[in-house]
C-alpha cells in the first residue's frame, strides 16, 4: 500500500512555525518522501523531498525520522499565502487526502 | 518552457457523450499521470504511464481510457460520460531520476457532466 497518513486539518497563527506530520510506516528503503502543496484553485506544486537526512530549501524543511516511518514538513514562519492543502507521498503517484492548513492573521 | 499544458480548462458534457482531455509536456519526462479531484477531496490516481507505449491503471480507472503514443502527450478519454465523472482533472509529469523527483502539474480541467 503506497498510501500515507496525515491529519485532516491543522491551524496556525501567522508568523509562527508549523509542523505538518506524515506517517509512512510501510515505506521501503529506497522510497523517497515527497511533499507537495495545492493552493486554492491551482494544481499541486512541489515543496521538498528527502530519503534519509533532513532537508532544507527556500520553501520549507523536511525532518525524517530515523526509522523512516514518519516525517514532518516544517514551515518556519507561516504566512497567509501558505494556507493550502499539503500532501505527503512516497512515490509521486498516490497522494491521498492531504492536510488542510489554515493560517490565522 | 510551457511545462504541463492541459486543454480544455473548462468543459460541460451531456451524459453519454464522449470526449478527450488533452495533456502535453515539453520537459521530456518519462512519467505522466492523470488524477481527479472531487470537491473537498484529495487527488485520486486514474491512470499513469512510465514511458511511451506503457500505461497502467491507478486507483479509479473505470470509465477512463488512456494511451501514450509519444513522450509528450498523454490524453485521457471518457467513453460515455456520467454525472459521477464531474470533477477537476489534473495531469502531471516527472522524470524517472531519483535526484530530480519533483512532479509538475497542469492547471487542471474542470469537467461538468449534466
Amino acid at each position: 500500500d503506497a498510501k500515507t497518513t496525515q491529519p485532516n486539518s491543522m491551524e496556525s497563527n501567522e508568523e509562527e512555525p508549523v509542523h505538518l506530520p506524515c506517517n509512512h510506516s510501510t515505506i521501503s528503503g529506497t522510497d523517497y518522501i515527497h511533499w507537495y502543496r495545492q493552493l486554492p484553485s491551482q494544481g499541486p506544486e512541489y515543496v521538498i523531498h528527502g530519503l534519509t537526512s533532513n532537508v532544507n530549501n527556500r520553501m520549507a524543511s523536511l525532518a525524517i525520522a530515523e526509522d523512516r516511518k514518519s516525517s514532518t514538513l516544517i514551515l518556519h514562519r507561516a504566512t497567509l499565502r501558505d494556507a493550502a492543502v499539503y500532501y505527503c507521498t512516497r512515490d509521486k503517484l498516490v497522494f491521498g487526502a492531504g492536510t488542510i492548513l489554515r493560517v490565522k492573521s | 518552457n510551457a511545462g504541463v499544458t492541459q486543454t480544455p480548462k473548462f468543459q460541460v458534457l451531456k451524459t453519454g457523450q464522449s470526449m478527450t482531455l488533452q495533456c502535453a509536456q515539453d520537459m521530456n519526462h518519462e512519467y505522466m499521470s492523470w488524477y481527479r479531484q472531487d470537491p473537498g477531496m484529495g487527488l485520486r490516481l486514474i491512470h499513469y504511464s512510465v514511458g511511451a507505449g506503457i500505461t497502467d491503471q491507478g486507483e479509479v480507472p473505470n470509465g477512463y481510457n488512456v494511451s501514450r503514443s509519444t513522450t509528450e502527450d498523454f490524453p485521457l478519454r471518457l467513453l460515455s460520460a456520467a454525472p459521477s465523472q464531474t470533477s477537476v482533472y489534473f495531469c502531471a509529469s516527472s522524470t524517472r531520476s531519483a535526484n530530480r523527483p519533483e512532479a509538475f502539474f497542469g492547471q487542471g480541467t474542470r469537467l461538468t457532466v449534466v
